[in-house]
């Protein structure tokens, strides 16, 4: 089983909404990962947890607050956010260390983000 | 600065023939290399993934050759069919202390026709 959970599948806020997206992982990864995309574009790293810490913030806006629950699951908390914040969040997650196998991460399905 | 390129947008092929998606790289620290294919609505499927101590790794129609005196990978499909029409990332990885931060390319959409 290589399925990371996310929800809601889209989510439709305004610049003064609190929302929250979730990711759900039971494949026993202790490394879990934020990405955005924007339309026809690569990935974008945001947030890394090893072990429920964050080790990595690509120095994503504080309008952005990821939080790691458990190791298996992963929030981005949403707040004040722009219309230009509008993108497909995915979640990933993977083995925790530096070998072959532990760099592969396996991907949720996305939240389709719009901001009014 | 643009670590991992994908030179070519997109790409068609005849459903039956060979589909090679090229990728360069220029971070010479680069020691793992993974292929995603993405369909609409999605996210990434892993595909296949090779270390910098090879320079070749086989699943079923996928292979990845890595040269890395070029710092050049390539994704072969063989044969090519209609459902691996999606767009293709590849993507690279520091490892060591930098793993989790892999750098994805800027995408190559194949078309497979019938």
């Amino acid at each position: 089983d290589t399925e990371v959970t996310q929800t809601p599948k889209h989510l439709v806020m305004g610049m003064t909404n609190k929302k929250s997206l979730k990711c759900e992982q039971h494949m026993g990864h202790r490394a879990m990962y934020w990405y955005k995309q924007k339309a026809k574009k690569p990935p974008e790293l945001m947030f890394v947890y090893s072990y429920e810490k964050l080790s990595i913030n690509e120095s994503v806006p504080s309008r952005f607050s990821p939080e790691c629950p458990n190791s298996s699951l992963l929030n981005l908390h949403l707040h004040a956010l722009q219309p230009e914040d509008s993108a497909l969040y995915l979640c990933a997650s993977s083995q925790d260390g530096g070998g072959l196998a532990e760099n592969i991460q396996y991907f949720g399905a996305g939240t389709r983000l719009s901001v009014l | 600065d643009q670590q991992v390129k994908q030179n070519s947008p997109s790409l068609s092929v005849q459903e039956g023939r060979i589909s090679i998606l090229n990728c360069d790289y220029t971070n010479s620290m680069f020691d793992y290399f993974l292929w995603y294919k993405k369909y609409p609505a999605e996210g990434p499927t892993f595909l296949i993934s090779i270390s910098s101590i090879k320079d070749k790794n086989e699943d079923g129609r996928f292979t990845v050759f890595l040269n890395k005196s070029a710092k050049h990978l390539s994704l072969h499909i063989v044969p090519s069919q209609p459902g691996d029409s999606a767009v293709y990332f590849c993507a690279a990885s520091a490892g060591g202390t930098s793993y989790g931060k892999l750098t994805f390319g800027q995408g190559t959409i194949l078309t497979v026709h019938p």
